[in-house]
């Protein structure tokens, strides 16, 4: 049972385009959201994250959208840049446990 | 060093036999994890300590696995009669404090192929 779903295996993106990567969840329960963006043979890091008590939080180019009633959340990158380009994870996690769940991964690819 | 560190970065082992994959967490991080990641998976939770509780052990696929935590730091994660299905990056994490409030920091994986 896959709670945390990532539906879009890769994007292709425009360098200076906006780059916008969906994420579904299914556990009504999550109250916590975050995205990490990995590298090839690097460990993943840490990103963004949003609480459920906000349906949006940016920082920098980096901006993530939450709706609740869709159980729905997006991230969206303005501009893209070539560095950009990774596996992006998103995952979450329910007050009541420790454990992240993560999605199966966006595979981003910026070109110029 | 500053970050996660985890030995060995690559493992070649037979089907059958035992391995072992480290995990040096940050200093002061009291959470540590294990995750792994099959090919064309996403990150697959296995086991979480958090400081002298009891560790949650939910997601380990069956009881050829096994984890401990040493003295609240370093972790070893334990593969026994390995089988092809192990083959995967096995990640670890460390946090200052329940992930909800920060971040894991992650290490760079150890990769195990299982021939």
């Amino acid at each position: 049972d896959q709670q945390v779903k990532q539906n879009s295996p890769s994007l292709s993106v425009q360098e200076g385009r906006i780059s916008i990567l969906n994420c579904d969840y299914t556990n009504s329960m999550f109250d916590y959201f975050l995205w990490y963006k990995k590298y090839p043979a690097e460990g993943p890091t840490f990103l963004i994250s949003i609480s459920s008590i906000k349906d949006k939080n940016e920082d920098g180019r980096f901006t993530v959208f939450l709706n609740k009633s869709a159980k729905h959340l997006s991230l969206h990158i303005v501009p893209s840049q070539p560095g950009d380009s990774a596996v992006y994870f998103c995952a979450a996690s329910a007050a009541d446990t420790d454990k992240l769940i993560f999605g199966t991964g966006t595979r981003l690819q910026v070109f110029p | 060093g500053a970050g996660v560190s985890q030995s060995p970065s690559n493992k070649v082992t037979e089907k059958g036999k035992d391995v072992e994959l480290r995990c040096d967490p940050i200093s002061g991080h009291t959470a540590l994890y294990w995750y792994r990641q099959s090919l064309g998976q996403g990150l697959e939770f296995l086991i979480y300590f958090q400081g002298n509780s009891a560790p949650d052990k939910s997601g380990l696929p069956s009881d050829r696995f096994s984890a401990e935590r040493t003295g609240g730091s370093v972790s070893t994660l334990t593969i026994q009669r390995t089988q092809q299905e192990d083959s995967a990056v096995y990640l670890c994490a460390s946090s200052l404090v329940r992930h909800s409030t920060g971040e894991l920091f992650f290490g760079e994986g150890s990769r195990l192929t299982v021939l």
